[in-house]
């Protein structure tokens, strides 16, 4: 199984700063015959399901405000809020889809300082 | 618009069968593969598996394998995921959860939700 961890485990960030999680993945999620890393973000608020953001580790689902953006290529992969607001306010998730099973990040808690 | 609804909350004793609905609507249910995740109170999410509701093939987690079945039924647009041989450490909310890609192929990640079902395992 792959083991995604993310850090850190929670985050406080003031509104209208940047927010930064990060995510690492066992082995390499970059699949080399499309180029493409099988890596993805949610974000789940208290009580909800969780909410797709980012796909192929940079492309936001439709609808995601584009304060939200993904980076990061093989291993390494970054969720970035560049202006939080009160609202960004979840638990974060990475996903990698690689291969099964589908196997989850332990979640970053964000919340506002 | 795209809908996922889930059966209700369940307590089952350990040793136990439970079984959850998930009733799709605003789609073309035959179209989209369905996954099923669950999450412990206050963990994180694990993939359970996967069906195909057109054609009835399945996949899933090593884990889950022996203890784990699901099906679908076409005439009522509905997903079911039943789980045996329960153990307190099964206690959680269960989620159907729709692929992103509609065909063939999953893309194997989720773009809509049911609300969840809670499965509470206790003697």
């Amino acid at each position: 199984d792959i083991v995604m961890t993310q850090s850190p485990d929670s985050l406080a960030v003031s509104l209208g700063e940047r927010a930064t999680i990060n995510c690492k993945s066992g082995q390499s999620v970059l699949y080399s015959s499309n180029n493409k890393n099988y890596l993805a973000w949610y974000q789940q608020k208290v009580g909800q399901p969780p909410k797709l953001l980012i796909y192929w580790a940079s492309t936001r689902e439709s609808g995601v405000p584009d304060r939200f953006s993904g980076s990061g290529s093989g291993t390494d992969f970054t969720l970035t809020i560049s202006s939080l607001q009160a609202e960004d306010v979840a638990v974060y998730y990475c996903q990698q889809y690689y291969s099964t099973p589908y196997t989850f990040g332990q979640g970053t808690k964000l919340e506002i300082k | 618009q795209v809908q996922l609804v889930q059966s209700g909350a369940e307590v089952k004793k350990p040793g136990a069968s439970v079984k959850v609905s998930c009733k799709a609507s605003g789609y073309s249910f035959t179209s989209y593969y369905m996954h099923w995740v669950r999450q412990a109170p206050g963990q994180g999410l694990e993939w359970m598996g996967i069906i195909n509701p057109s054609g009835r093939s399945t996949s899933y987690a090593q884990k889950f394998q022996g203890r784990v079945t699901m099906t679908r039924d076409t005439s009522t647009n509905t997903v079911y995921m039943e789980l045996s041989s329960l153990r307190s450490e099964d206690t959680a909310v269960y989620y159907c959860a729709r692929d992103t890609t509609s065909g063939a192929v999953a893309g194997n990640l989720f773009d809509y939700w049911g609300q969840g079902t809670l499965v509470t395992v206790s003697s």
